[in-house]
């Protein structure tokens, strides 16, 4: 069963525009969430996290939301980059244990 | 800072054969994760270490496949009798472990090939 969904394979951007990547999980018990950047050929590099006790967390352009009641989590990155074109990957975790990765979303940012 | 570091990069086996994968952490983490991606999908978790213990295993890891991190320092990961199914990237990551805000670091993967 797929815990962490990710529904959009990919999105499109304009350069300088607001991206927003999106990301659902079924797991109530999850506290800990965790949005990585994937380049092909590399392994994940991590963006930024959030813990369930909050519902935002802000680290420059990346910012992440989460809405524990509707169970979903999103990725703003403000303004978008030439750079940010990759693959974006959601993971959970609960209790300090193993993360549980979605599918991912490929965005690309258009000059 | 030296960041996870795994061998080889690449590995192109004929199916039958073994195969064995080495990583080396961040030297001050004491967890350390293997985790296996396929194409158009996110890292599928195999297994895990706190030090020298390992505390999980995905059912995903067949009796085929074993892990070892003998010192609570390298791992090595190998698969046995290698069958095309296999073929994968195969990322090791690692962390403090600390609750609250511990986030994986990854390796550059070893990508595997069974012909």
């Amino acid at each position: 069963d797929q815990q962490v969904k990710q529904n959009s394979p990919s999105l499109s951007v304009q350069e300088g525009r607001i991206s927003i990547l999106n990301c659902d999980y079924t797991n109530s018990m999850f506290d800990y969430f965790l949005w990585y950047k994937k380049y092909p050929a590399e392994g994940p590099t991590f963006l930024i996290s959030i813990s369930s006790i909050k519902d935002k967390n802000e680290d420059g352009r990346f910012t992440v939301f989460l809405n524990k009641s509707a169970k979903h989590l999103s990725l703003h990155i403000v303004p978008s980059q030439p750079g940010d074109s990759a693959v974006y990957f959601c993971a959970a975790s609960r209790y300090n244990e193993k993360l549980t990765f979605g599918t991912g979303t490929r965005l690309t940012i258009i000059p | 800072d030296t960041g996870v570091s795994q061998d080889p990069r690449h590995k192109i086996t004929k199916r039958g054969q073994n195969v064995t994968f080495r990583c080396d952490p961040i030297s001050e983490h004491n967890r350390l994760y293997w985790y296996r991606q396929t194409l158009g999908q996110g890292p599928e978790f195999l297994t895990y270490f706190q030090n020298e213990a390992q505390l999980e295993k995905s059912r995903l890891l067949s009796d085929r496949f074993s892990a070892e991190r003998p010192k609570g320092s390298f791992s090595t990961l190998e698969i046995q009798r290698t069958e095309q199914g296999d073929s994968a990237m195969y990322l090791c990551a690692s962390s403090t472990g600390q609750p609250g805000d511990s986030p994986l670091h990854f390796g550059n993967g070893t990508r595997l090939t069974v012909t």
